[in-house]
């Protein structure tokens, strides 16, 4: 049960894009595609922004995709707001009802 | 509207025990798995705990296995942490979530445990 591995910072100005990466391992990220997204505001509770790899809930808006290769998920925010400036943490699914989050990405929207 | 609040949290000494409450609401509870999350002050999230909608199976971390306890009460929409010689590692807000598809949908507001004499 290691921790996924994600940058500790990204930066982008707004209105441009930027991606999170979630390196893992083939019992976890690469061997399902249950891997999940959230956002933390300081002092606020994670909300979910993509599961199943891919998918979005309602709500979220659509500059927020997430997408996997092997072992690495990544999760691309487009046309970045001041409001996206949080941090963002992956979690993948890793068998016997288990999970494992990445150690988080802290976003800043320069 | 999904509403989960979670309940007793507060100071305990290494050693000692603490049971948590998540009291569910807005969705019918039996009908899915549960889990539990911690993040330490300043630190990332961390998977602690999981159970089925029966509550007939449970799952642990590493971290926790053999110390801690999750539980639920289907007919009270409550899910439950019983947390048993604690350590000053565990010193945490403490966050219940339901599972949908495989991820964490709903989380509460969270309750915080500090473990120190």
């Amino acid at each position: 049960q290691s921790a996924l591995t994600q940058p500790r910072s990204v930066s982008g100005a707004p209105g441009q894009s930027v991606t999170i990466s979630c390196t893992g391992t083939t019992s976890d990220v690469g061997g399902y595609n249950y891997v999940s997204w959230y956002q933390q505001h300081p002092g606020k509770v994670p909300k979910l922004m993509t599961y199943e790899v891919t998918k979005r809930p309602s709500g979220v808006p659509d500059r927020f995709s997430g997408s996997k290769s092997g072992i690495t998920a990544s999760l691309t925010i487009s046309g970045l707001l001041a409001e996206d400036e949080a941090d963002y943490y992956c979690c993948s699914y890793a068998g016997t009802y288990t999970w494992v989050f990445g150690g988080g990405t802290k976003l800043t929207v320069l | 509207e999904v509403q989960l609040l979670e309940s007793g949290g507060g100071l305990v000494q290494p050693g000692g025990s603490l049971r948590l409450s998540c009291a569910a609401s807005g969705f019918t509870f039996s009908g899915y798995a549960m889990s539990w999350v911690r993040q330490a002050p300043g630190k990332g999230l961390e998977w602690v705990s999981a159970t089925v909608g029966s509550g007939g199976k449970t799952y642990y971390a590493d971290s926790v296995k053999g110390r801690f306890t999750i539980s639920r009460d289907n007919s009270k929409n409550t899910l439950y942490l019983q947390m048993n010689s604690l350590r000053a590692e565990d010193t945490a807000v403490y966050y219940c979530a339901n599972l949908n598809y495989y991820a964490l949908e709903y989380w509460g507001q969270g309750t915080l445990v500090t473990v120190s004499s």
